[in-house]
């Protein structure tokens, strides 16, 4: 079975600081990659995606992940952040060829103005 | 194209009582997966839709139990509540055809239940 770890429960940020959340999982078959992100008062949705291809995947509002498969890592990176940015944010992997998703316990990142 | 809806979104029951959650998948989405996010935790896996039969299941008792109409819609029914069963439960729709090799949901809002 799959596990996923994320290192920070925690991160408070100031405005245009640079981000990055870690993420490890463990799996010993081939995975797709998943960071979710979920605003105050919002539903889950997706952030950024590795399937194949490029490790270094870019997503929505400026953030990008790589993925180091001999790190079994998959962090997430933003070099500016906004205070819109203010989010819990979940590292997901998916071991291919099923359709579910297991979730690491999610960083909670507060941007102060 | 209406997304991920559940109903309802807040409810409050007692310990031993039964519950019913419902959710309308995404247009075009086929597959139906339910997870328990309990406060200050990630979403957990509860089981898959698919069919209308559950295809995986995660590390849930048996008082979990779910049912997929054939307009893809699903229950998911929780029986003699605990009061470890307080969470919000998520709701999220795939599809077989586009989504099997891929792990990509998309998520309702959830219902928020709590056990008193």
């Amino acid at each position: 079975a799959q596990s996923v770890s994320q290192h920070n429960h925690h991160v408070i940020l100031s405005e245009a600081a640079s981000l990055e959340l870690g993420c490890n999982y463990s799996y010993g078959g081939t995975v797709n990659l998943f960071w979710y992100v979920q605003y105050p008062g919002q539903h889950l949705q997706l952030l950024l995606k590795y399937f194949s291809g490029d490790p270094l995947v870019k997503g929505i509002k400026g953030f990008e992940a790589e993925f180091i498969k001999s790190k079994f890592s998959f962090n997430l990176r933003k070099p500016s952040v906004q205070w819109s940015d203010t989010a819990e944010y979940f590292c997901d992997v998916n071991a291919q060829g099923y359709s579910t998703l297991t979730f690491g316990k999610g960083t909670m990142l507060l941007v102060s103005p | 194209d209406a997304g991920v809806t559940q109903s309802p979104t807040h409810l409050i029951k007692t310990r031993g009582q039964q519950v019913t959650l419902r959710c309308s998948p995404k247009s075009g989405h086929d597959t139906v997966s339910w997870y328990q996010q309990a406060l200050g935790q990630g979403p957990q896996f509860i089981f898959q839709y698919y069919e209308e039969e559950e295809r995986q299941r995660g590390n849930f008792p048996d008082r979990f139990s779910g049912h997929q109409f054939p307009n893809y819609s699903s229950e998911l029914n929780v029986n003699a509540l605990l009061l470890g069963d307080s969470a919000l439960y998520l709701c999220a729709s795939s599809s077989q055809r586009t989504g099997r090799n891929t792990g990509e949901l998309f998520f309702g809002e959830g219902s928020r239940l709590t056990v008193l």
